[in-house]
């Protein structure tokens, strides 16, 4: 596609139910981020992909969260068991084709979570 | 860790203006440094890249600069127009870390 696609753009949720976020990169991408946005917050990064590797997961808050990213391209993002302390907007975001460092991002337009 | 900061947090000025929106960073050890956009309800847009060997990058009405050995940034917009109104986002790739480093932002309203 021609931009990071993200969906649902907006999810509401019972607290202690489980939520999958996806995000669709731009094609031949191989840097996938995701971000967490709370309100009047900064961005809190999530986790990383870079191609084969193994994917920098420091970001992630707790074991409920987690995140595939199938074939090297689509991801999901997963949390299980919601609270509310997890409203916010996920953003995603991809770069480059060969992962160079000077590469910029790219975001979606994000998915506003809200946890009831 | 690689702390990054936005100054000030909100901005209003007149149509027309010059103005300048600050960043800084802790470790000046990066590879590059970004800027955003975000406008309300939407994701970041990309404003201008710079890299650690680069000094400046222009695009039409914006400048950024980059002095990486006291650790700041600045965004330039000249002749600021209502629909510059938006969040402006910093952010900062450190070498070494695949992740970018993200600043709170500067809230900026372009009076008519």
């Amino acid at each position: 596609g021609a931009g990071v696609s993200q969906s649902p753009s907006n999810k509401v949720t019972e607290k202690g139910k489980d939520v999958e976020l996806r995000c669709d990169p731009i094609s031949g991408h191989t840097a996938l981020y995701w971000y967490r946005q709370s309100l009047g917050q900064g961005l809190e990064f999530l986790i990383y992909f870079q191609g084969n590797s193994a994917p920098d997961k420091s970001g992630l808050p707790s074991d409920r969260f987690s995140a595939e990213r199938t074939g090297g391209s689509v991801s999901t993002l997963t949390i299980q068991r919601t609270q509310q302390e997890d409203s916010a907007v996920y953003l995603c975001a991809s770069s480059s084709p060969t992962g160079l460092d000077n590469s910029p991002l790219h975001f979606g337009n994000g998915t506003r979570l809200t946890v009831t | 860790k690689q702390e990054v900061t936005q100054i000030p947090a909100a901005l209003s000025v007149p149509e027309g203006e010059n103005l300048v929106l600050n960043c800084s960073f802790t470790d000046s050890a990066i590879y590059n440094l970004q800027w955003f956009r975000q406008d309300p309800g939407k994701g970041l847009t990309s404003l201008l890249l710079i890299q650690s060997s680069q000094r400046e990058q222009t695009s039409g009405r914006l400048n950024a600069s980059l002095d990486k050995s006291s650790g700041r940034s600045t965004l330039y917009i000249a002749a600021s127009q209502p629909g510059d109104s938006a969040t402006y986002l910093c952010a900062v790739k450190k070498i070494g870390v695949g992740k970018f480093y993200f600043g709170s932002g500067t809230k900026l309203n372009v009076k008519p």
